[in-house]
C-alpha cells in the first residue's frame, strides 16, 4: 500500500525567508504527487501536482516542488514566504492499483507553516 | 459561482440524532467523495461514487449512508450519531476517478456530537 510522510507537523518561518516543507512517500508502482492547500475554516485547494515529465514543477502563489524518484521524496519550497502562506499543507499521493483502477489518494498528516511578521 | 458547496457550514447535535450534509458541485464532474478530517488534521477517505455509483467504501460504519441522487450530488446521511463523529467532513470532486485527476474540495461542514 501506498503512503505518505510529512516528517514535520510545524514549521514557523519569518515573511520574506525561503521555506521547504518536505515530503516522503512510498510505493512500488508509479505513482502521481500532489500539494495541497488549506486555510483556516476552508477545503483543501490544489497547489501543484507531478503527472510525468518535469521533476521540477510550478505551482500557484509561488511555490514549486522537485520530484525526486530514487528519494522517494517531493518536496515543497518557495523562496520567499508572505505573511498571506500562514497555512496547513498537505502532500497526498494517488494511484490506482489497489482500487480495481480506480483512483485512490492518500494525503500525508500535514505540515502547518506559520509565518511569522 | 462555488465549484463544490455542502451544507451545512456548521451542524452541533446531539448523541443518538440522525443527520445529513449536502453536497453538490458545478464543474461537471463525474466522480464525487467525502473525506472526513479529524481533530489532528489527517484526512481519510470514506466513500467515492463514479456517475452515481459507488466505487469505495472504506470500512465505514454502515451507519453512514451515502447517495447519488446524479452525479452532481452526493449526500451523506449517518444515523445514531456518536461522540466519536466530531470531525470535519469534506466533499470533493475529480473530473474522473483516474489516478492523475486533482481533487476539488468543498469548505466543509464541521459536525459536533455533544
Amino acid at each position: 500500500a501506498q503512503s505518505v510522510t510529512q516528517l514535520d507537523s510545524q514549521v514557523p518561518v519569518f515573511e520574506e525567508a525561503p521555506v521547504e516543507l518536505r515530503c516522503n512517500y512510498s510505493s512500488s508502482v508509479s505513482v502521481y504527487l500532489f500539494w495541497y492547500v488549506q486555510y483556516p475554516n476552508q477545503g483543501l485547494q490544489l497547489l501543484l501536482k507531478y503527472l510525468s515529465g518535469s521533476t521540477l514543477v510550478k505551482g500557484i502563489n509561488g511555490f514549486e516542488a522537485e520530484f525526486n524518484k530514487s528519494q522517494t521524496s517531493f518536496h515543497l519550497r518557495k523562496p520567499s514566504v508572505h505573511i498571506s502562506d500562514t497555512a496547513e499543507y498537505f502532500c497526498a499521493v494517488s494511484d490506482d492499483r489497489d482500487s480495481g483502477g480506480y483512483q485512490k489518494v492518500t494525503f500525508g498528516t500535514g505540515t502547518k507553516l506559520q509565518v511569522i511578521p | 459561482d462555488t465549484a463544490v458547496s455542502q451544507t451545512p457550514k456548521y451542524l452541533v447535535t446531539q448523541m443518538g440524532n440522525d443527520k445529513s450534509i449536502k453536497c453538490e458541485q458545478n464543474l461537471g464532474h463525474d466522480t464525487m467523495y467525502w473525506y472526513k478530517q479529524d481533530s489532528k488534521k489527517f484526512l481519510k477517505i470514506m466513500f467515492s461514487y463514479n456517475n452515481k455509483e459507488l466505487i469505495i467504501n472504506e470500512t465505514v460504519p454502515n451507519r453512514f449512508s451515502p447517495k447519488s441522487p446524479d452525479k452532481a450530488h452526493l449526500n451523506l446521511h449517518i444515523n445514531s450519531l456518536e461522540l466519536g463523529d466530531s470531525a470535519v467532513y469534506f466533499c470533493a470532486s475529480s473530473q474522473v476517478m483516474v489516478a492523475n485527476s486533482p481533487l476539488h474540495f468543498g469548505n466543509g461542514t464541521r459536525l459536533t456530537v455533544t
